[in-house]
């Protein structure tokens, strides 16, 4: 059970746009920046969004992410059938056992 | 360049030990604090434990499913990361990463991963 909750799947057909949700609580989301992470097949995760919704270098403007309240979304415009891969939103939980927490991860099917 | 190594993963028995290794270059390691994440097979991420920078005193925090058995510590003055897993139970199964958190405060994210090293806990 993953502290915080995402779909475990979504699709689109290419070119078309989808919003992938990540929902916690006070103690994580409420009180801290999220980021997202892709997980490409047998590839180690990559930092999509930090901060809410900010970009590292070299990630396309293609890849938004937004927060609000309890919840963030990630979304992904003119998917492409290379966007197909795992979605992780992440954070830190402020409450007693405090760390790292994650979503259980959202596949991506680009149709 | 960024860069993350891992090394040290492998099979072991239930109730044995393993210490992996994280070689880093392309930054100023000291700056960053460092964290392990792992990854079942087939299954989501899960966050081991972490180990702060030199200014935060290199204090270290752990998930409730290894506090008390794995020990994470750091050698700045040889960029290295080190996991040390101890009474390994065959729940502890899984790729082992190497991560960089991106700036000091709590949720920065982790902006840089190594490839991945499997441990694999056999009975």
């Amino acid at each position: 059970q993953s502290v915080l909750t995402q779909p475990p799947s979504v699709s689109a057909a290419p070119g078309q746009e989808v919003a992938i949700s990540c929902s916690g609580s006070s103690s994580n989301i409420g009180d801290n920046y999220v980021s997202w992470y892709q997980q490409l097949p047998g590839t180690a995760p990559k930092l999509l969004i930090y901060d809410n919704n900010k970009r590292p270098s070299g990630i396309p403007d293609r890849f938004s992410g937004s927060k609000s309240g309890t919840s963030a979304t990630l979304g992904i415009t003119g998917l492409q059938t290379g966007d197909e891969a795992d979605y992780y939103c992440g954070t830190w939980d402020s409450s007693l056992s405090a760390g790292q927490v994650f979503g259980g991860g959202t596949k991506l099917t680009v149709l | 360049e960024v860069q993350l190594v891992e090394s040290g993963g492998g099979l072991v028995q239930a109730g044995g030990s393993l210490r992996l290794s994280c070689a880093a270059s392309g930054f100023t390691f000291s700056d960053h604090h460092m964290d392990w994440v792992r990854q079942a097979p087939g299954k989501g991420l899960e966050w081991v434990g972490r180990t702060r920078n030199k200014v935060n005193s290199y204090t270290t925090e752990y998930a409730a499913s290894v506090k008390g058995r794995f020990i994470i510590s750091r050698d700045d003055s040889k960029n290295s990361l080190y996991l040390q897993m101890n009474s390994l139970k065959i729940e502890d199964t899984a790729v082992y990463y190497c991560t960089r958190e991106k700036y000091s405060y709590d949720s920065s994210g982790l902006d840089y991963w190594g490839q991945g090293n499997l441990v694999t806990v056999s009975s």
